[in-house]
């Protein structure tokens, strides 16, 4: 069984760019989720995907949007880059169809860098 | 927005000491759970309460919960210089539909050797 793998580790962007960053849920996992880490907070729920549709939103722009993928996989993309954007991007996979009931199944992160 | 505030911030103990770390929140919750994150990495789930449950032990890790303050406490015994980390309460709530984990800003802990 393999866990949650996220891709790139790093990334080093420009303001006004676009990002498209990759996740591959754990092996028998239909949800993913995503998160936004700014240095020295806790993660921010951005949006869950389920059945291929978003399943829930927090509180960020439409510049925000996702994929997921009939395998389960799942694209979280940035547009307009803003400096503030600069963060650790948690990806993260659960089996209970849309809704958290227990653990949640992190990846290791991407770490996004906007200059 | 973090759904609640953790504390301390910080801790540093000897190895050998317990810890002890606090988390409150603001809605009513389905179960909380804790987490740990290794130097800004993905994160590992701990355990997880139900609203219903008032205390649970994981190993040496005994975490209370009490919905009538909108708090829990993780306790770590035993403490190990691999322990430290930061450690986060994270919330599953009616309010987000049970979608989401909300997570407090969390307490960075240090296990001197």
């Amino acid at each position: 069984e393999t866990g949650v793998t996220q891709s790139p580790t790093h990334l080093i962007k420009t303001r006004g760019q676009q990002v498209t960053l990759r996740c591959s849920s754990q092996s028998g996992h239909n949800t993913v989720s995503w998160y936004q880490q700014a240095l020295g907070q806790g993660p921010q729920f951005i949006f869950q995907y389920y059945r291929e549709e978003e399943n829930g939103r927090g509180n960020f722009p439409p510049r925000f949007s996702g994929l997921q993928f009939p395998n389960y996989s799942s694209e979280l993309n940035v547009n307009a880059l803003e400096l503030d954007d600069s963060a650790l991007y948690l990806c993260a996979s659960s089996a209970l169809g849309g809704r958290v009931g227990n653990e949640q199944f992190f990846g290791p992160g991407t770490r996004l860098t906007v200059l | 927005s973090q759904q609640g505030e953790e504390d301390p911030q910080a801790l540093s103990i000897q190895e050998g000491e317990n810890a002890t770390m606090n988390c409150s929140y603001k809605t009513s919750i389905n179960n909380l759970q804790w987490y740990r994150q290794n130097s800004g990495r993905g994160l590992v789930h701990l355990i997880l309460i139900r609203s219903n449950e008032r205390e649970k032990h994981s190993g040496r890790l005994r975490v209370t919960l009490d919905t009538s303050k909108k708090s829990s406490s993780l306790l770590i015994t035993a403490s190990r210089a691999a322990d430290t980390a930061s450690y986060f309460c994270a919330t599953v709530s009616v309010d987000t539909g049970r979608r989401a984990l909300t997570f407090g800003s969390g307490t960075r802990l240090q296990v001197q050797p």
